[in-house]
């Protein structure tokens, strides 16, 4: 069966330094994709950057970076920069297919919240 | 806004009672899913459709819950007899199956049973 785990339930940065998020998945397809969402206070679910796993290049959005290593399984988020609106609850998900068009449920973490510090 | 709404954003209610929650996704989009979401948890997957078509539904989902998508557009989902156990967030998200990989998320219905 599909699983994220995620095993850090809470970390601390200081403002402007790079914090890391781990995630690492387990599956038995060869095809899937990978989601980091974030979550801030007011509860909405905000899209931060998709890595399918037949990338090869890591994907990055902005301040955004995802670490995937495929032989690991592992699939972690590198924030640079931290700012102080960066602090909320950050999830990592997957999905089976790769391709939008299995666009499919995604099996979701139990996220970590990240607290900035200015 | 353009975005996915759903109504109402906050439900009280007492444990027998039915409640009925709404999402409207991004117009464009034809897939709708249903996550619910306990404190302190992820997401857990409730439901999906595609245009008006229910395509999967999580063993989660127990008798008392019904989702909807009758036109392909709005959705609804049902929670008949609460129980305080569904006390929880209930998330909507929308997306489109083949141009996007994202999926767009609502503010979520909060509903607590007392």
């Amino acid at each position: 069966a599909q699983k994220i785990t995620q095993t850090q339930p809470g970390m601390f940065v200081q403002e402007k330094e790079a914090v890391t998020l781990d995630c690492t998945y387990d599956t038995s397809d060869q095809s899937y994709g990978l989601f980091w969402y974030k979550q801030p206070s007011s509860g909405e679910m905000i899209f931060l950057i998709y890595q399918g796993s037949y990338d090869e290049q890591n994907a990055t959005e902005g301040r955004y970076s995802l670490n995937f290593q495929k032989a690991r399984k592992s699939a972690n988020l590198v924030i640079s920069a931290s700012q102080l609106g960066d602090s909320a609850m950050y999830f990592c998900a997957m999905r089976e297919g790769h391709n939008a068009g299995n666009n499919r449920k995604l099996i979701w973490g139990l996220g970590t919240s990240l607290a900035v510090n200015p | 806004d353009t975005g996915v709404s759903q109504d109402p954003r906050h439900k009280i209610t007492k444990r027998g009672q039915n409640v009925t929650f709404r999402c409207d996704p991004i117009s464009e989009h034809n897939r709708l899913y249903w996550y619910r979401q306990t404190l302190g948890q992820g997401p857990e997957f409730l439901t999906y459709f595609q245009n008006e078509a229910q395509l999967e539904k999580s063993r989660l989902l127990s008798n008392r819950f019904s989702a909807e998508r009758p036109k392909g557009s709005f959705s609804t989902l049902e929670i008949q007899r609460t129980e305080q156990g569904d006390s929880a967030m209930y998330l909507c998200a929308s997306s489109l199956p083949l141009s996007s990989n994202e999926q767009f998320f609502g503010p979520g219905t909060r509903l607590t049973v007392l």
